[in-house]
């Protein structure tokens, strides 16, 4: 089935590591990205690629970096500058081409301990 | 300013409607979204519209857009308990056919007997 994938669902990591969040899709959509959302509140833009080999800075980029070496692959890097980084991180693609709409994958949980 | 804003909670009763309302403030946004997301799980998009249109209906759920006023709402006729979650307003910024989206903090729907 077509779809984005998120992996791990649930993560762990202690204060000072580096984390991987994986996103892929098989949907040949062009464009990705990663939304943070923290309790009751909205979805926040952390980056966002619209081709291979690009991507730009979204809302709060700060403390984390991505790699859209491959159109199906946008993993997003947790790296311990980012002083809180406990939250619930969605990945997205949209088709593009004038094609409006961004579906979502189910998500991970990271949780700092 | 990118604000998108939401009534926070909204209770109903099985088989009322429920209308979730939404103001957002750049009037240059081409379309809107909703999008509902259920406990732990990704958003799933319910449906968009074009800034050129007033309404749009889908089988139980209608939108309707108030470009003048800037507000958009979300009405979900015949409201079952499958219905509750959290919903969420989205507005899009992009250039070239790929969009980002400014979401709201969202509207936890509550349906009960």
């Amino acid at each position: 089935d077509g779809g984005i994938t998120q992996s791990p669902k649930y993560l762990f990591r202690k204060e000072g590591q580096n984390v991987t969040l994986s996103c892929e899709q098989n949907l040949n959509h062009d464009a990705m990205y990663w939304y943070r959302q923290d309790p009751g509140q909205g979805l926040r833009l952390i980056y966002y690629s619209q081709i291979v080999n690009d991507f730009q800075k979204g809302d709060i980029a700060e403390g984390y970096s991505v790699s859209r070496e491959k159109k199906e692959s946008f993993p997003l890097t947790v790296t311990s500058a980012q002083k809180n980084p406990t939250a619930f991180y969605l990945c997205a693609s949209n088709p593009g081409q004038g094609r409006n709409t961004i579906y979502f994958g189910e998500g991970s949980w990271l949780t700092v301990v | 300013g990118e604000d998108v804003e939401q009534s926070l909670f909204l209770s109903v009763r099985e088989g009322d409607s429920s209308v979730i309302n939404c103001t957002y403030t750049d009037s240059s946004s081409t379309y809107l979204y909703w999008y509902k997301q259920e406990p732990g799980a990704g958003l799933q998009l319910l449906t968009y519209i074009f800034s050129n249109m007033d309404m749009k209906q889908d089988q139980r759920l209608t939108v309707l857009l108030n470009k003048k006023d800037k507000h958009l709402s979300l009405r979900i006729a015949d409201t079952q308990t499958g219905d509750s979650a959290i919903y969420f307003c989205a507005e899009s910024k992009g250039s070239g056919g790929y969009n980002k989206l400014i979401f709201g903090a969202g509207t936890r729907l509550a349906v009960h007997p």
